[in-house]
């Protein structure tokens, strides 16, 4: 199966600050169309998980420009430009190339 | 308001039984693959099976094989899990979700099973 590392575990913010979240994966995450399946996800506290990012890029629906995605093959980020009050909880990265689809251990976004 | 209300969850013996269901509403089903998502309480995130439009095709991660079994009722615009010989390991909140172009895009709201004598 493919293992999603994500760093850091625990990230520190400050309010209107940025934010950055790291997912690699054991393999390339690209694909022969042209495709690479790499989503976020965001939970907050008592919530189910909410999906923020596809295809490693594009922005779910209702999803704040703040929030930003990049990456190529193995390596990804996830980019908040100014964190909120409202984006605190954790982020998981989560790979859909591959069988099984594989979750990184989540990064808890915390003040 | 478009919305998966996953039912069904509860206490189970070690060996036993359960099957969750996942009602949608607000939307069709018939348009998306659907999959079952679990959380160990405080822990990550593990996909466990899918199932395609028709019902036709579906996958389950290793540890459910054999075990769980996947189906859905578009007619009634339902998906659910038959969980067999449960483990102390698969207490968890399972969670329904929406499937396209291998992405959740929607999520319903957990239900939460646990095996234990």
């Amino acid at each position: 199966d493919v293992v999603m590392t994500q760093s850091p575990l625990s990230l520190p913010v400050t309010l209107g600050q940025p934010a950055s979240i790291s997912c690699r994966s054991s393999q390339s995450l690209g694909t022969s169309d042209g495709n690479t399946y790499l989503n976020w996800f965001q939970q907050r506290p008592g919530q189910s998980p909410r999906r923020l990012i596809y295809k490693v890029s594009k922005r779910g629906s209702g999803v704040p420009d703040r929030f930003s995605g990049s990456g190529s093959g193995t390596d990804f980020t996830l980019k908040i430009s100014r964190v909120e009050a409202d984006d605190l909880g954790i982020y998981y990265c989560m790979q859909g190339t591959h069988w099984p689809y594989t979750f990184g251990q989540g990064t808890k976004l915390e003040i | 308001e478009v919305v998966l209300v996953a039912s069904g969850g509860g206490l189970a013996q070690p060996g036993g039984s359960l099957r969750l269901s996942c009602a949608a509403s607000g939307f069709n089903i018939t348009n998306y693959w659907m999959s079952w998502v679990r959380q160990d309480p405080g822990k990550g995130l593990q996909w466990l099976a899918n199932i395609r439009q028709d019902g036709r095709e579906k996958y389950y991660v290793g540890s459910v094989r054999g075990r769980f079994t996947i189906s859905r009722d578009n007619a009634r615009n339902s998906m659910y899990l038959e969980m067999n010989s449960l483990r102390a390991e698969d207490t968890s909140i399972y969670y329904c979700v929406t499937e396209a172009g291998r992405t959740f895009d929607l999520w319903g709201q957990g239900t939460m099973v646990t095996v234990s004598s």
